[in-house]
C-alpha cells in the first residue's frame, strides 16, 4: 500500500539555522515525489518534485530534497531558514490511478 | 494569471443538509482534484477529473459527488452532510490527467458542519 510518513510532527528551529524535514515512503514502483508548503488558512503551494534523474533537486526558496532509494526518503533541506518558512510542510508520493497520498505534515516554527 | 480560485472561501451547513463547492482551475489545465483536508491531517484525495471524466475516486462515501464542465471548473456536492464532513476541502488543478508535474492548489473552503 502507498503511504507516507513524516516523523516529526512539529519541529522548532531559530532563524538562520538549517533545516531537515523528514519524510519516508512506501510505494509499489517508481515514485513521483513531492513536497507543499501550507501557510495558515492558505491552500497548498508546490517547493519541488522529483521524477527521476539526479536525487538531489532544488526548488523554489531555497529549498531542496534529496531522494534516497535504499532508504525510501525524501527529505527537505533549507541551508539557512527565515521567519518567512513558518509553515506546514507536507511530502506526497504518487500517482496511483491519479490518487496522490500526503503525509499528515511537520509544523515548522521559526524563532528570532 | 489567475490561479486556482474556489468558492465560497467558507461555508456553514447543518447536519443533514447538501453543499455545492466550485472550483475554476487555471487557464490551460483541463484536469481537476479535490482533496478534504481535516485539521491537523495531510489532504486526502476524494476526485478527480480530466476533460470532463471521472479519472480516480478516493475512499469517500457516495454521499461525495463531483462533475467537470466544459470549460473544466468543477463542482463537488456533499448530501446528508454529517459533523465529520467539517474540513478544508482543496481543489487542485494540473495540465495533464496525472498530475506527475505537481498540483496548483487553491486556497480552499472551509466548510463546517453544526
Amino acid at each position: 500500500a502507498q503511504s507516507v510518513t513524516q516523523p516529526d510532527i512539529h519541529i522548532t528551529v531559530s532563524e538562520g539555522a538549517s533545516l531537515e524535514l523528514r519524510c519516508n515512503y512506501s510505494y509499489g514502483a517508481t515514485p513521483y515525489l513531492f513536497w507543499y508548503v501550507q501557510s495558515p488558512g492558505q491552500g497548498l503551494q508546490l517547493l519541488l518534485k522529483y521524477f527521476s534523474g539526479d536525487t538531489l533537486v532544488q526548488g523554489i526558496k531555497g529549498f531542496e530534497a534529496e531522494f534516497k532509494r535504499s532508504q525510501s526518503s525524501f527529505n527537505l533541506r533549507k541551508p539557512s531558514v527565515h521567519w518567512s518558512d513558518a509553515a506546514e510542510y507536507f511530502c506526497a508520493v504518487g500517482p496511483t490511478g491519479n490518487q496522490f497520498y500526503f503525509g499528515t505534515g511537520t509544523s515548522l516554527t521559526v524563532i528570532p | 494569471d489567475a490561479g486556482v480560485t474556489q468558492s465560497p472561501t467558507h461555508l456553514i451547513k447543518t447536519r443533514g443538509q447538501h453543499v455545492t463547492l466550485r472550483c475554476s482551475p487555471i487557464s490551460g489545465h483541463k484536469s481537476v482534484s479535490w482533496y478534504q483536508q481535516v485539521l491537523g491531517q495531510g489532504p486526502q484525495f476524494i476526485f478527480q477529473y480530466y476533460e470532463k471524466e471521472e479519472r480516480g475516486r478516493g475512499n469517500f462515501p457516495d454521499r461525495f459527488s463531483a462533475r467537470q464542465f466544459p470549460n473544466y471548473s468543477s463542482e463537488l456536492n456533499v448530501n446528508a452532510l454529517l459533523l465529520g464532513d467539517s474540513a478544508l476541502y482543496l481543489c487542485a488543478s494540473s495540465l495533464g490527467g496525472d498530475g506527475i508535474y505537481g498540483y496548483t492548489f487553491g486556497s480552499g473552503t472551509r466548510l463546517t458542519v453544526v
